[in-house]
């Protein structure tokens, strides 16, 4: 199986901040890694596919790059509605695995 | 606009069976891979299962494998997912989602297995 490790696990920043979130697998995936965000209490949102094609709707301050083995989460400009726990998820191989998640707390 | 709504999820006790439905609406059903995945009390995302469009090809974590079946009914815009022989480890809430790398998921539907 293909383990995916994010860091940090947790991360504290200001509002107006730019933040990297960064996932690694195990083995190389190619550019199969989606991003994921989740506020307490509700369903996770789409964020991210194909390590950095946007989903439609998603802001242009979220981007995604990387490809292989590590990837990274950039968030610029934080604010308020930012702050959630953000999951790296890889769909090269089943079975597909999520990574711990990070989360992102307000300074 | 495009939506996931599962239901189905309740207390049931060790053992047993229950049965979640996902009824999907905003885009064409039969042209997508479906999942389901699963989230612990207070624990991260786990993914659970995946059906091909077709409903050809089925996969499975290992911790529900034997266990837990996904089928999808094409004509309902309905995905289903049959948890027999639960354990209290299953408990969890249960999201449906579009697609291998989720990009829509629905609200959820609460599952716990507790005697």
């Amino acid at each position: 199986d293909i383990q995916m490790t994010q860091s940090p696990s947790s991360l504290s920043a200001s509002v107006g901040d730019r933040v990297t979130i960064t996932c690694r697998a195990s083995q190389g995936i190619s550019n199969s890694l989606a991003w994921f965000q989740q506020k307490p209490g509700k369903a996770p949102k789409s964020l991210i596919s194909d390590a950095s094609s946007l989903q439609s709707g998603v802001p242009s301050k979220f981007s995604g790059s990387g490809s292989g083995t590590d990837f990274t989460l950039t968030i610029t400009s934080l604010q308020p509605e930012d702050f959630a726990t953000y999951y790296c998820q890889q769909y090269n191989s089943y079975p597909f695995t999520f990574g711990q998640g990070t989360k992102l707390e307000i300074k | 606009e495009m939506q996931l709504v599962e239901s189905g999820g309740d207390l049931v006790q060790p053992g047993g069976s229950l049965r979640l439905s996902c009824v999907a609406s905003g885009f064409t059903f039969s042209s997508y891979a479906m999942s389901w995945a699963r989230q612990a009390p207070g624990k991260g995302l786990e993914w659970v299962s995946t059906l091909t469009a077709s409903g050809g090809s089925t996969y499975y974590a290992d911790s529900v494998k034997g266990r837990f079946t996904i089928s999808r009914d094409n004509s309902k815009n309905t995905l289903i997912l049959q948890m027999d022989s639960l354990r209290a480890e299953d408990t969890a809430v249960y999201y449906c989602a579009k697609r291998g790398f989720f990009d829509l998921w629905g609200r959820g539907t609460l599952v716990t297995v507790s005697s």
